[in-house]
């Protein structure tokens, strides 16, 4: 099953761009790669998710790389409201539906 | 938000006692899963369902069950709780399998 690695944190200042990695070498043509964040003790929020082109959203963008084995989360301006775990994930269409959440990547924002 | 409501938000029970948690949605939405996060693992599927009846096995669904009956009702059920079930879980609904997810808020569960 394609998987995803991700830095285990990172940590960043305050009005400042972010940009969160995510390999996923085994990854299929029928996945599709999503972005979820967790705050403490909350449920997950969605954030972006995408196939093959680059994607914006309010939240953020998301850039695939070309050979879609990577990709990258950029936050434009971390505020302190952006601290969470992220999760990058790949979802997978078709009878053979399968999920799988890496660990995450704890990030910690800096006033 | 999408309407997600979970009960109970919090349960402590004993081993081999059943348990079984409710997911309520607002939203029609056609999806809808449970997960359990647990330190170091992540969030991991359980089980998911597609419709009314219709219902499949996620990457840990060995020890629960689930049953859908309604549209908004989404039942995960332990027959026969173990302290390894101790987590918190975490249901959540989509319109379709590649749209966003919206998680509720959770349910703590402890076996003793």
């Amino acid at each position: 099953d394609a998987k995803t690695t991700q830095p285990n944190s990172m940590e960043s200042n305050e009005e400042e761009p972010v940009h969160l990695p995510c390999n996923h070498s085994t990854i299929s043509g029928t996945d599709y790669i999503h972005w979820y964040r967790q705050l403490p003790s909350q449920g997950p929020e969605y954030v972006i998710h995408g196939l093959t082109s680059n994607v914006n959203n309010r939240m953020a963008s998301l850039a695939i790389a070309e050979d879609r084995k990577s990709s990258t989360l950029i936050l434009h301006r971390a505020t302190l409201r952006d601290a969470a775990v992220y999760y990058c994930i790949l979802i997978s269409e078709g009878s053979n539906y399968k999920l799988t959440f890496g660990k995450g990547t704890l990030l910690t924002v800096n006033p | 938000d999408a309407g997600i409501t979970q009960s109970p938000r919090h349960k402590v029970t004993e081993t081999g006692t059943p348990v079984t948690l409710r997911c309520h949605q607002t939203e029609n939405h056609r999806y809808m899963y449970w997960y359990r996060q647990d330190p170091g693992h992540g969030l991991r599927l359980i089980h998911y369902s597609y419709g009314v009846k219709d219902t499949d096995k996620g990457e840990v669904s060995d020890g629960y069950s689930v049953s859908r009956s309604k549209t908004e009702d989404f039942l995960l059920t332990l027959e026969s709780a173990t302290s390894s079930q101790t987590s918190v879980y975490f249901c959540a609904t989509s319109r379709d399998l590649n749209n966003e997810q919206f998680f509720g808020p959770g349910t703590r569960l402890t076996v003793l």
